[in-house]
């Protein structure tokens, strides 16, 4: 099955700077790779999300980036603000119906 | 986006006794829906795949006999911690895709379950 490994595990930035959260995954036949959004005691929500014919997308301070071959993807946020502060949540799917595999999730702080 | 509504949002039970969460997709249809358990600072662990009108498919070391999925119509899915214990304590969340063949998940709120 597909293995999702995420990293950093905590990431502290000050505001303003740039945020970068990195993915790996293990089935080839993954072609759909979301990135949630979860505050605390909240439900993770979709904030930008890639297909495997795609290698950037980006919506507004939120980029992802794709590299299939080396089965890798990534989520840039810049100009930081405190409320991006939350945990970031990778995962990839799509090699089989819907279903996806999630990351170990990235607990974003952004300092005043 | 799409709306999918969990509940409850809380619950404590004693051990021993059995508690259902329910997962409604209120603006749309949803033909599978998934079910996943949170540990705190932890990932979302899939749990179960929930079809309409079939079996739920569980994922490798998940009990179906403790976890009891039905997903009786496009609009519902619910799980059934039978014969709860402590170690069952945990946050349950579901999932749904916003239509048929979408792969685009939205989440239910949650539920924390507690066992005394």
């Amino acid at each position: 099955g597909e293995n999702v490994e995420q990293h950093p595990s905590t990431l502290s930035v000050q505001e303003g700077d740039s945020a970068v959260i990195k993915c790996t995954y293990s089935d080839s036949a993954s072609n759909y790779f979301p990135w949630y959004k979860q505050e605390l005691g909240k439900r993770p929500q979709l904030i930008i999300d890639i297909r495997s014919n795609v290698g950037e997308k980006k919506d507004q301070r939120i980029a992802v980036t794709l590299n299939k071959t080396a089965k890798h993807f990534s989520l840039h946020i810049t100009e930081t603000q405190p409320e991006d502060s939350a945990v970031y949540f990778c995962a990839a799917g799509g090699g089989g119906g819907n279903k996806l595999t999630f990351g170990t999730g990235t607990q974003l702080k952004v300092e005043l | 986006g799409a709306v999918v509504s969990q509940h409850p949002s809380w619950v404590i039970c004693k051990s021993g006794t059995s508690v259902k969460i329910e997962c409604r997709s209120l603006d749309f249809q949803a033909t599978t829906m998934f079910w996943y358990r949170q540990f705190p600072k932890q990932s979302l662990m899939l749990m179960a795949t929930s079809n309409e009108g079939s079996k739920a498919t569980y994922e490798q070391g998940v009990e179906k006999d403790k976890f009891l999925i039905n997903h009786a119509s496009l609009t519902l899915s619910t799980l059934t911690v039978t014969s709860a214990h402590p170690e069952d304590s945990s946050f349950y969340i579901c999932s749904a895709a916003a239509g048929q063949g979408s792969e685009k998940l939205f989440f239910g709120s949650g539920t924390q379950l507690s066992v005394l």
